[in-house]
């Protein structure tokens, strides 16, 4: 149950898009849909942000959007705001029914 | 208005055992599994536990298992996690968080606690 592996900081100025990874291996992202990504402000605890790799929860922005291609799922966040800097953590089921975050990357805006 | 209210941290030296409580309300407990997710000071989310809804299946992360114990009352609308032979590595601030599946498991979730912190120290 090694984490997933995510970028420690990516950074974009306000408008742009900014796209970071999350991999993993064929018994977690690469074996199902169940991509999840979640973005948490300091002090504050986590907001889902994407489910089942590319949906996103009512009230949630457009701007923010997932995919994935083989063990390898992406955010993007389009249109960077300044209320966008955060930490964004992926997650995964896995084969043995556990669930398995990545390491966080940090999203500053310029 | 789901709200889940944690309580039971506190200090506890290395190899001493503490029992975490989840009490749920707004929604229909027994109807969602639930889970535990820590977080140590200044470090990334670590998926601890799951417990399904009617408490029959249960989960847990290799770094707990077989010293953390999920359970569920669903009179209570509660659910616990009972933690033995704490390590310094157990420290963090626990959530408890529902999942978003309504009797079926779907392993994300948008209804987080405030945490609770546990601190394992000598």
């Amino acid at each position: 149950q090694s984490a997933l592996t995510q970028p420690a900081s990516v950074s974009g100025s306000p408008g742009q898009s900014i796209t970071f990874s999350c991999i993993g291996t064929s018994s977690d992202v690469g074996g199902y849909t169940y991509v999840s990504w979640y973005q948490q402000h300091p002090g504050k605890a986590p907001k889902l942000m994407i489910y089942d790799v590319n949906n996103r929860p009512s009230g949630v922005s457009n701007r923010f959007s997932g995919s994935k291609s083989g063990s390898t799922a992406s955010l993007t966040i389009s249109g960077l705001r300044a209320e966008d800097e955060a930490d964004y953590y992926c997650s995964s089921y896995t084969t043995s029914s556990t669930l398995v975050f990545g390491t966080g990357t940090k999203v500053t805006v310029l | 208005q789901v709200q889940l209210v944690e309580s039971g941290g506190g200090v506890v030296q290395p190899g001493g055992s503490l029992r975490l409580s989840c009490a749920a309300s707004g929604f229909t407990f027994s109807n969602y599994g639930m889970h535990w997710v820590r977080q140590a000071p200044g470090k990334g989310l670590d998926w601890v536990a799951i417990i399904s809804y009617d408490g029959s299946r249960e989960h847990y992360a290799d770094s707990v298992k077989g010293r953390f114990t999920i359970s569920r009352d669903n009179s209570k609308n509660t659910v616990y996690l009972q933690m033995k032979s704490l390590r310094l590595e157990d420290s963090a601030l626990y959530y408890c968080a529902r999942d978003w599946g309504e009797k079926q498991l779907e392993y994300y979730f948008d209804d987080w606690g405030q945490g609770t912190l546990v601190t394992v120290s000598s």
